[in-house]
């Protein structure tokens, strides 16, 4: 079945350490989002890719990296500079976006990364 | 400023009791209004996308509507599995990437 797959589903960051998030798809998708959700707010966009080797920055890029070598994968690396990772991490693919009929994102079913 | 407010922020109906769900937004130029189901501990699941105003799109008891300024989610004769947090995300028309996320509508059904 195609889909989206994260992992892990828990992860534990020590003070001072980088620790990176796996998002993997098998959609044939060319763009992959990553998001932060946290409790009584929308998801906010990080990262974004449209294309292999070429990402932007979202909203709240600070404090983390991201790097698109292959197609099929989008890690994200939540640095040391973020001091408030907490958070439910959520990766999402969709087919290209600024052509024809908006299509929508389909999500991986997220990391939940906090602080030990 | 470009916003989405997802109302009310929690609803408990009882099995059967149908009710809506209101999103609202203020952006300039919609491209898309897109609407997602979340169960707890799981990523958004996509249910619906609505274009223009005065589309409705159903999916077994949820049927989405578009005005010019809002969505509805109407729920008809809800079950217990209906229960979760449900989000609506809009894309402007000058954007090629950024959705603007709700914050969701949690919704319990009790038996």
């Amino acid at each position: 079945d195609g889909g989206i797959t994260q992992s892990p589903k828990y992860l534990f960051r020590k003070e001072g350490q980088n620790v990176t998030l796996s998002c993997e798809q098998n959609l044939n998708h060319d763009a992959m989002y990553w998001y932060r959700q946290d409790p009584g707010q929308g998801l906010r966009l990080i990262y974004y890719s449209q294309i292999v080797n070429d990402f932007q920055k979202g909203d709240i890029a600070e404090g983390y990296s991201v790097s698109r070598e292959k197609k099929e994968s989008f890690p994200l690396t939540v640095t040391s500079a973020q001091k408030n990772p907490t958070a439910f991490y959520l990766c999402a693919s969709s087919t290209k976006t600024g052509f024809g009929l908006d299509q929508p994102q389909h999500f991986g079913d997220g990391t939940r990364l906090s602080i030990l | 400023e470009d916003q989405v407010t997802q109302s009310p922020e929690a609803l408990r109906l009882q099995e059967g009791e149908s009710s809506s769900l209101n999103c609202s937004y203020t952006v300039s130029g919609l491209r898309g209004l897109f609407w997602y189901r979340q169960d707890p501990g799981k990523g958004p699941e996509f249910l619906f996308t609505l274009y223009s105003a005065g589309e409705e799109k159903e999916k077994e008891r949820l049927k989405a509507t578009l005005t010019k300024k809002e969505s509805f989610l109407h729920i008809t004769a809800p079950k217990p599995e209906d229960s979760a947090t449900y989000l609506c995300a809009v894309h402007k028309m000058d954007s090629n990437y950024q959705l603007i996320w709700g914050a969701g509508t949690k919704l319990i059904i009790k038996p």
